[in-house]
């Protein structure tokens, strides 16, 4: 079965700092690879996916992902914190023929004013 | 297009008691997940459909957790009886066939609190 694991469960930055937050996966096989995000109160809500077209994803809310099959990451990034992305962070992998999903444990975004 | 609909939203109940979630799928997606989500913790699956026909329940508590979706359409989680652990949020999925990548899309939840 896949693995999941996302370093740091907390992560805070400064209003428009870098975001950087931390997933690397176990796969034999080239992964289906996902971010999601979850606000407070509410589900997980798709932030970008990566389905072996580009390396580089890019998603909503200026966010983007870089596979990296060598290191097995799916680091998520983003240029300039805004308050607004205060919320908890979950990668997921797909995988086999019934896309079954594997959530990391999540990491909490916190932005400091 | 609607989204994934769950209801109720909260639930408060005492140990030993029932309660049930539905959940309604995005329409025409044949793949609907349950996943608890413990507080501070990532979704874990709790089971899998195929339309009808349950594709993975390994991690069901089987004693006390019961799923169905008789019709292929929308579904419902049980618990019974409850308890204290079993305080979570409970999210609901769906994707459109089960083909490996396809994006899951998620309901907003059905927070449960066990007292």
């Amino acid at each position: 079965a896949q693995s999941v694991t996302q370093l740091g469960s907390h992560v805070s930055v400064s209003e428009g700092a870098l975001v950087l937050l931390r997933c690397n996966y176990s796969s034999s096989v080239p992964p289906y690879l996902f971010w999601y995000v979850q606000y407070p109160n509410q589900g997980l809500q798709l932030l970008l996916k990566y389905t072996s077209a580009a390396t580089l994803v890019k998603g909503i809310n200026g966010f983007e992902a870089e596979f990296k099959k060598s290191e097995t990451s799916f680091h998520l990034t983003k240029p300039s914190a805004h308050m607004s992305d205060a919320a908890e962070y979950f990668c997921a992998v797909s995988e086999g023929s019934f896309n079954k999903f594997y959530f990391g444990s999540g990491t909490k975004l916190n932005v400091k004013p | 297009e609607a989204g994934v609909a769950q209801s109720p939203r909260y639930k408060i109940i005492e140990k030993r008691q029932s309660v049930a979630f539905w959940c309604n799928p995005i329409s025409g997606h044949a793949t609907l997940y349950w996943y608890q989500q413990i507080l501070g913790q990532g979704p874990k699956l709790l089971i899998q459909f195929q339309n009808n026909g349950v594709v993975d329940d390994s991690q069901l508590p089987k004693d006390r957790f019961s799923a169905e979706r008789l019709k292929g359409v929308d579904s419902t989680l049980k618990i019974q009886p409850a308890k204290l652990e079993d305080s979570a949020v409970y999210l609901c999925a769906s994707s459109l066939d089960p083909l490996s990548g396809n994006t899951i899309y998620f309901g907003e939840g059905s927070w449960l609190t066990v007292v």
